[in-house]
């Protein structure tokens, strides 16, 4: 049974830093590139950032480049999304997806999201 | 890059088929034939139900089915049920500044 399980979310000050991980089972995780999709109360989904298979490529949505790193252990099924420099904007349910490495642009998998709120 | 069109909300009755748009651009659904429809009943992880326009994965009913005309793609259920009551979000490749975006959200209620 295919799982993937977002942890790390909660509440942080605008301006500091926060980690999402997505510990990930039930498929072979080397033959997906990872994505992360948020979700703005009220908003649709947002995509956010993707790594390739083995991790070597990186993509990110411009509003969070330079502040996001998206990371991925292969050992461990996991993919993480380290967030620095948060403002009230990026507020918001965060999803981790995954896409078969021939067709980055289905996600076939999802979680069931992890809350991010920033606020002072 | 701009959130690609879709209707806020669209209802129907048991047994009656809906139609869901999602309206892009040239950069975007009307440029490639990678567009993708998920289900999300709130709380629970999003479900793909169609990719590369018209394709369903293993497992979803042949009540969904996916097509593309120009700039606007849509997805349609037929046999309404109960439980396809839940929102529905397209999504497309861009070769705009963001290699994805999706769709701002449809929510269907089965009246």
């Amino acid at each position: 049974q295919v799982q993937l399980v977002e942890s790390g979310g909660g509440v942080v000050l605008p301006g500091r830093s926060l980690r999402l991980s997505c510990a990930t089972s039930g498929f072979r995780f080397f033959d997906f590139a990872m994505h992360w999709v948020r979700q703005r109360p009220g908003k649709g989904l947002e995509w956010v950032a993707v790594v390739s298979y083995d991790g070597g490529q990186k993509y990110y949505t411009p509003s969070v480049q330079g502040r996001f790193i998206i990371s991925r252990d292969n050992s461990e099924n996991t993919v993480s999304l380290h967030m620095s420099s948060l403002s009230i904007d990026d507020t918001a349910l965060y999803y981790c997806a995954a896409a078969r490495s021939n067709s980055w642009h289905n996600f076939d998998y999802w979680g069931q999201g992890a809350l991010v709120t920033v606020s002072s | 890059q701009s959130a690609l069109t879709q209707p806020a909300s669209v209802s129907g009755s048991p047994g009656q088929s809906i139609a869901i748009s999602c309206t892009g651009t040239s950069s975007d659904v009307g440029g490639h034939n990678f567009v993708s429809w998920y289900q999300h009943h709130p709380g629970k992880a999003p479900k793909l139900m169609i990719y590369d326009v018209s394709n369903r994965p293993s497992g979803i009913s042949n009540r969904f089915s996916g097509s593309k005309s120009g700039n606007t793609a849509s997805l349609t259920i037929s046999g309404l049920q109960a439980e396809d009551e839940a929102d529905y979000h397209c999504s497309s490749y861009t070769s705009g500044n963001t290699p994805y975006v999706f769709g701002t959200g449809t929510k269907v209620t089965v009246l």
